[in-house]
């Protein structure tokens, strides 16, 4: 079955340092891959999303950058984090066409400080 | 662009009382729609979703779903809740965009359950 990785859960991060969260996914090849972040009260922001490997897309401009550097591997980053980076980022695959919707993972809470 | 809305930001209901969420979509042809639950700090988990045919979808956790597209509406509906269905509740469709499927959230009901 497939499954969906996601880590650290959570991470207290100075402004101005650099963020790396990894997701993986097993199980399954060739998923389309998503970042989400969702704020308090704001629901769920799509920040990027991936259809394979070194293809990103990017739906909201900002402080971070995603790579997808494996078939089932995808990295959010940021060089330098800012107060507004704060929030939980989570993950998410999904087969090609929606039949089964999307998987998520379990999470990142990320506060910056 | 498709476009989903939730307009309860917050519902409360008693334990055993039956309870129904509601979801508006905006889309030009036939839609795929979801409802995702979401625990605090925990991820997003699939409860139903609706492709074609039958317009009354039975999910996980004893919810359903009633499409009905003159009203372009996906609501949610459970007889009787229990305390352990306080949480977020999440409506999507989903349609293809730049190269791929995405699903398109509203901003969610948070349930309350009064023991």
């Amino acid at each position: 079955s497939q499954t969906i990785h996601q880590w650290p859960a959570t991470l207290v991060q100075p402004v101005g340092s650099p963020l790396s969260l990894e997701c993986t996914v097993e199980g399954t090849s060739n998923p389309n891959l998503y970042w989400y972040r969702q704020a308090a009260g704001r629901g769920l922001q799509l920040l990027f999303y991936s259809v394979g490997i070194g293809q990103i897309s990017s739906e909201v401009p900002q402080n971070l950058s995603a790579s997808r550097p494996q078939d089932r591997q995808f990295i959010l980053s940021s060089k330098k984090l800012l107060l507004s980076d704060s929030g939980f980022y989570l993950c998410a695959w999904s087969a090609q066409g929606l039949l089964y919707g999307y998987t998520f993972g379990s999470g990142t809470r990320l506060t910056v400080v | 662009a498709q476009s989903v809305t939730q307009p309860d930001i917050h519902i409360t209901v008693s334990e055993g009382a039956s309870l129904e969420l509601r979801c508006n979509y905006s889309y030009g042809a036939t839609p795929y729609l979801f409802w995702y639950v979401q625990s605090p700090g925990q991820g997003l988990q699939l409860l139903l979703k609706y492709f074609s045919g039958d317009t009354l979808v039975q999910g996980i956790k004893g919810f359903e779903a009633e499409f009905k597209r003159s009203q372009s509406s996906f609501n949610l509906r459970k007889p009787s809740v229990h305390w352990s269905d306080a949480a977020e509740y999440f409506c999507a469709v989903g349609a293809l965009g730049a190269g791929s499927y995405q699903l398109t959230f509203g901003k969610g009901t948070k349930l309350s359950v009064i023991p």
